[in-house]
């Protein structure tokens, strides 16, 4: 069946430090693909999106390319901050659009001043 | 605009209770579904909701039923709750074929 792994976390890093959270996906179609983040107390806001291979999908200076070769969707931001810690989701879905998300276990990141 | 609105933010019951969550949707969206949230974990997909029927369902038993009105709001019910339903449940709300989803804050939900 379909599924999304990333890696484990916490991610502790100082502020201006360079991100990535690795996040690999199965799945048997052509699934659109999503990083989501979670703040403490509140539900999740969608981040970025890619619907296919090769698109980067990019937002508040994060970033995440497809790659359906290595079935990958790498979530990078090249300088964090103190306001990005929060929990990370990657995320597939298959089909039509709006249906079901399959998501990962999500990576907790800390970042500190 | 408001958002997705879930209602109560936080529940405490007993096993074997009956429980009803309660959601509306963003303006301008039709579709609801429902996600599970254990402790440490990633949402798991329950049902959707759609003109009123459940369109998707996933991986959780009968126990789990749900229902949308004509207004596009949203009911989760849960029956015989086993300690094992504690954990936050999420709404989201789309138009049907579009994406993304958009969140509500969800109901904790504590079985003791």
């Amino acid at each position: 069946g379909n599924s999304v792994t990333q890696m484990e976390g916490p991610v502790t890093l100082s502020e201006e430090a360079f991100l990535t959270i690795n996040c690999t996906y199965t799945a048997t179609g052509y699934p659109s693909l999503f990083w989501y983040v979670q703040y403490p107390g509140e539900g999740l806001q969608l981040l970025l999106k890619a619907t296919k291979a090769d698109d980067k999908g990019s937002n508040k200076g994060f970033e995440a390319t497809y790659r359906k070769e290595t079935t990958s969707f790498h979530l990078e931001k090249g300088s964090v901050q103190v306001s990005d810690s929060a929990v990370y989701f990657c995320a597939l879905s298959e089909g039509q659009a709006g249906t079901a998300l399959i998501f990962g276990k999500g990576t907790t990141l800390s970042v500190s001043s | 605009d408001a958002g997705v609105t879930q209602s109560p933010t936080h529940l405490i019951k007993t096993r074997g209770q009956q429980v009803t969550l309660r959601c509306s949707p963003k303006s301008g969206h039709d579709t609801v579904s429902w996600y599970q949230q254990a402790l440490g974990q990633g949402p798991q997909f329950i049902f959707q909701y759609y003109e009123e029927e459940e369109r998707q369902r996933g991986n959780f038993p009968d126990r789990f039923s749900g229902h949308q009105f004509p207004n596009y709001s949203s009911e989760l019910n849960v029956n015989a709750l086993l300690l094992g339903d504690s954990a936050l449940y999420l709404c989201a709300s789309s138009s049907l074929g579009s994406s993304p989803l958009h969140f509500g804050n969800g109901t904790r939900l504590t079985v003791t």
